[in-house]
């Protein structure tokens, strides 16, 4: 049972434009979701993250919005540049659990 | 800036033989996890520990699998009996609470079971 998926492998895309990167779920009792990036041959680093209460939080050139109603939450990098190229994971997580990975998603950020 | 570290990066074990992976998390934190990434898949939760015991497992957590902090500082996965689909990354994370604040994580250590 996959709570939490990341429907595309991978992602390509220009730097200076925009990047999306979706993210559903199917436990509506996630508190809170966060957003990690992996480069290889390192481990995941922690990204952004947004409460269940919220549908929208910005962290400089990363935001990320919530769609409570769709179980659905996207990150949006802009603008991209190629440094951003990496695996980025979406997480769910609630009070007293562990946090739950989707597959990833491999963004290519081209120059 | 405080980080996770894991020993080895890597290391490659005959199958059947028993593991250690070892991780020194931050060291303020109180909670620490145990992941594994196999090639290709996802990112799978194994173990989270508190207070000197596991609060949580997953179901690929089996005997076969054991934690320990044995000094405080120290943060160990052991493996026993290793099988060919142990072969993974392994990921070591702490964090000052529970997830409610981002867990840190180790850069890994690959395990190949031969």
């Amino acid at each position: 049972d996959q709570q939490v998926k990341q429907n595309s492998p991978s992602l390509s895309v220009q730097e200076g434009r925009i990047s999306i990167l979706n993210c559903d779920y199917t436990n509506s009792m996630f508190d809170y979701f966060l957003w990690y990036k992996k480069y290889p041959a390192e481990g995941p680093t922690f990204l952004i993250s947004i409460s269940s209460i919220k549908d929208k939080n910005e962290d400089g050139r990363f935001t990320v919005f919530l769609n409570k109603s769709a179980k659905h939450l996207s990150l949006h990098i802009v603008p991209s540049q190629p440094g951003d190229s990496a695996v980025y994971f979406c997480a769910g997580g609630q009070a007293g659990t562990a946090l739950i990975f989707g597959k990833g998603t491999t963004l290519s950020v081209s120059s | 800036e405080p980080e996770v570290t894991q020993t080895p990066s890597h290391q490659v074990t005959q199958m059947g033989q028993e593991v250690i992976l070892r991780c020194v998390p931050i060291s303020n934190h109180l909670y620490f996890y145990w992941y594994r990434q196999i090639l290709g898949q996802k990112v799978e939760f194994l173990v989270s520990f508190y207070n000197n015991e596991i609060s949580e497992k997953s179901e690929i957590f089996d005997d076969q699998f054991s934690v320990e902090r044995p000094d405080g500082s120290n943060f160990t996965l052991k493996i026993r009996s290793t099988k060919l689909e142990d072969s993974a990354m392994y990921f070591c994370a702490s964090s000052e609470a529970e997830f409610y604040t981002e867990a840190f994580f180790g850069q890994g250590t690959r395990l190949t079971v031969v």
